[in-house]
């Protein structure tokens, strides 16, 4: 089935710095490709998705990259600020069988003034 | 529109004891999804239901979890013996079960096995 690798763990970054947070995969046929953020206590927001037709989408400072050849996913922040620390995952839906979504291991993000 | 509710909120146990968590999803939402979250690991698919069918359950351990969705909306997952293990957030998502398949979650179920 899916694996999905999520890199780094941890995160730490100044204020106005940009943050990239990466995932691998390993189905080719992989659909579908979403951005989470868990803030403390609670459950996950989606932030951002593409389809496997984009290779690049930028909303609101975020911008998500899709490069299928390498089968990576990636998410950056272009201009952290405090309250967008949180620790974030990347999901992957598959293009066949079914609305599995599968979650990479978190990457926890500090953002310091 | 009201979001996934989950309840309770948190439950502490001991060893082999049972409990039951409830997640009511968003409204026409087809698709309900339970996952395990370890404490700092990502979520875990426990099993997921188009309607009252299960999808896929290859990831609850049958032999002390099970999970129901009777008539299509609320569902509940169960643990009849609980384990140390099992400490975990437990997460209820629901969608509209499309190609572009975003997730809703609740807050979680926060459970201590002591």
């Amino acid at each position: 089935g899916e694996q999905v690798e999520q890199r780094p763990p941890h995160l730490s970054v100044r204020e106005g710095d940009s943050a990239i947070i990466i995932c691998t995969y390993t189905d080719s046929a992989t659909a579908y490709f979403s951005w989470y953020k868990q803030e403390a206590g609670a459950g996950l927001q989606l932030l951002m998705s593409v389809l496997s037709n984009v290779d690049r989408k930028e909303e609101q400072g975020l911008t998500v990259l899709l490069n299928k050849k390498d089968k990576r996913l990636s998410l950056n922040l272009t201009a952290a600020h405090p309250g967008d620390s949180a620790v974030y995952f990347c999901a992957v839906t598959p293009g066949t069988g079914g609305y599995k979504v599968v979650f990479g291991s978190g990457t926890r993000l500090l953002v310091s003034p | 529109e009201a979001g996934v509710t989950q309840s309770p909120r948190y439950a502490v146990l001991q060893e082999g004891q049972a409990v039951s968590f409830w997640c009511d999803p968003i409204s026409g939402h087809d698709t309900l999804y339970w996952y395990q979250q370890p404490r700092d690991q990502g979520p875990q698919l426990l099993v997921y239901f188009r309607d009252e069918a299960v999808i896929d359950n290859s990831q609850l351990p049958s032999d002390r979890f099970s999970a129901v969705r009777p008539k299509g909306t609320n569902s509940t997952l169960k643990i009849q013996s609980a384990k140390q293990g099992d400490t975990a957030t437990y997460l209820c998502a629901s969608s509209l079960g499309r190609s572009q398949n975003t997730l809703y979650f609740g807050a979680g179920t926060r459970l201590s096995v002591l």
